[in-house]
């Protein structure tokens, strides 16, 4: 089946401006995470979803970044009043729950460039 | 605080054996994954352990160390198609949070 969508692939922003990016999940995973990696460097957990519990925000740099997920499909990670700090790739993952699911199955990513 | 320690590049030619290591101090434990991604491309999964031990998938294994707070990623017969980053990643809550290290470049030479 399709795997992990993620639009648009490329957005170069004006600084200031919002953001909006959006992650396609496979197909009955029930967990969906975002990270962000900056150029050359690991990846950085920005945000966790687990089906309907609360998601695990812990890794939002700041409160101009969120996201939101409509039950187990689409979600969307919004940064507000970019800042040129926020350029880089964000990666949307996800992964089937259950014993032996570890596998986290991620989308080709997203380049956010601020000028 | 938390953190995952891999080296930062490792060369070698084709044909060799690489062993790229992971230290762990994290607030939690249950598992440690390794991904590969090429420049440009998404990470993809290779392993996954949770018990202490080796699991071997092909030219590829992965070892666990859980007293030791450590694990390793062996390549074995090393192709050019092998040159790409390697992340460790530490499953650190039964909710599903992984943390993962910052990567190893592995440069595989002709």
């Amino acid at each position: 089946g399709a795997g992990v969508s993620q639009s648009p692939s490329n957005k170069v922003t004006e600084k200031g401006k919002d953001v909006e990016l959006r992650c396609d999940p496979i197909s009955g995973h029930t967990a969906l995470y975002w990270y962000r990696q900056r150029l050359g460097q690991g990846l950085e957990f920005l945000i966790y979803f687990q089906g309907n519990s609360a998601p695990d925000k812990s890794g939002l740099p700041s409160d101009r970044f969120s996201a939101e997920r409509t039950g187990e499909s689409v979600s969307t990670l919004t940064i507000q009043r970019t800042q040129q700090e926020d350029s880089a790739v964000y990666l949307c993952a996800s992964r089937r729950t259950g014993t032996g699911a570890y596998e986290q199955y991620f989308g080709p990513g997203t380049r956010l460039t601020v000028t | 605080g938390q953190s995952l320690e891999q080296p930062s590049e490792v060369t070698a030619v084709e044909g060799a054996i690489v062993q790229i290591n992971c230290t762990y101090q994290t607030s939690g434990f249950y598992g440690l994954s390794w991904y590969q991604q090429h420049d440009g491309g998404a990470p993809t999964f290779l392993s996954y352990n949770a018990l202490d031990g080796l699991e071997e998938t092909g030219r590829f294994s992965s070892f666990l160390s859980r007293s030791d707070s450590y694990g390793y990623l062996l390549l074995q017969e090393l192709q050019m198609k092998d040159s790409a980053s390697y992340f460790c990643a530490v499953l650190t809550d039964s909710w599903g949070k992984f943390q993962f290290g910052a990567g190893t470049q592995v440069v595989v030479t002709p």
